[in-house]
């Protein structure tokens, strides 16, 4: 089984703290993706990284910079966080082409305060 | 452009009646399409996916989803609800060309509630 793992489930952070939410996985997949998910706006695509050191923007990364220098490892960063980056953050991976599974991590639920 | 709508963002039913949660999507390109199941405190699974092949697909759970192309809909069904279906189910479709990738597009989500 895959298994996707986020550093943490809760995190509570004041305003312009830089925050750093790290995925890590198990399995040997190309794809990792950080998605944010808000009530009534589903998920929506930050960042995706299809190989190590290689990240596309998503629809919304505005705010954020992510890090792959290792392949089981994607990491998120918001660099100044706002109150408007609270939401629940989701790590996601995939191997090879778009018709397979995403296996999705637990989730971080941020609070910027 | 490609969309995913999922009609009602809650549907409740009681425990034994018949789910039936709506996805309808446009795409200009043959579309790959997923059903993913979210239960409380938990992330993302795959509940069923089309993607070539025989329209009616089966997936977990007992849930099952049929690919209309004609009415361009992916609804998802199970004949009889149970507590532990409760959950919010999204939709999904792609392909979406991004730069040199593909991505999926999402739903909104609709949460199921079960009634005892």
């Amino acid at each position: 089984d895959v298994k996707v793992t986020q550093s943490s489930r809760y995190l509570v952070k004041r305003t312009g703290e830089k925050v750093f939410l790290e995925c890590v996985q198990d399995m040997d997949h190309e794809n990792m993706f950080w998605y944010r998910q808000d009530p009534g706006l589903g998920l929506r695509l930050i960042y995706f990284s299809y190989d190590v050191k290689m990240k596309e923007k998503g629809d919304i990364p505005e705010g954020y910079s992510v890090s792959r220098e290792k392949k089981e490892r994607f990491s998120l960063i918001l660099e100044s966080a706002s109150t408007n980056q609270t939401s629940m953050y989701l790590c996601a991976t995939r191997k090879g082409r778009l018709q397979e599974t995403q296996y999705f991590g637990p989730g971080t639920r941020l609070l910027v305060l | 452009a490609q969309s995913v709508t999922q009609l009602g963002s809650h549907v409740s039913v009681s425990e034994g009646a018949l789910v039936l949660l709506r996805c309808n999507y446009s795409s200009s390109v043959p579309p790959y399409l997923f059903w993913y199941v979210q239960y409380p405190n938990q992330g993302l699974q795959l509940l069923l996916k089309y993607t070539t092949g025989a329209t009616l697909v089966k997936g977990i759970n007992g849930f099952e989803a049929e690919f209309k192309k004609s009415e361009t809909s992916f609804h998802l069904t199970k004949p009889s609800a149970h507590m532990s279906d409760a959950a919010e189910y999204f939709c999904a479709v792609g392909p979406r060309l991004w730069g040199s990738n593909y991505q999926l597009i999402w739903g909104a989500g609709t949460k199921l509630i079960i009634k005892p």
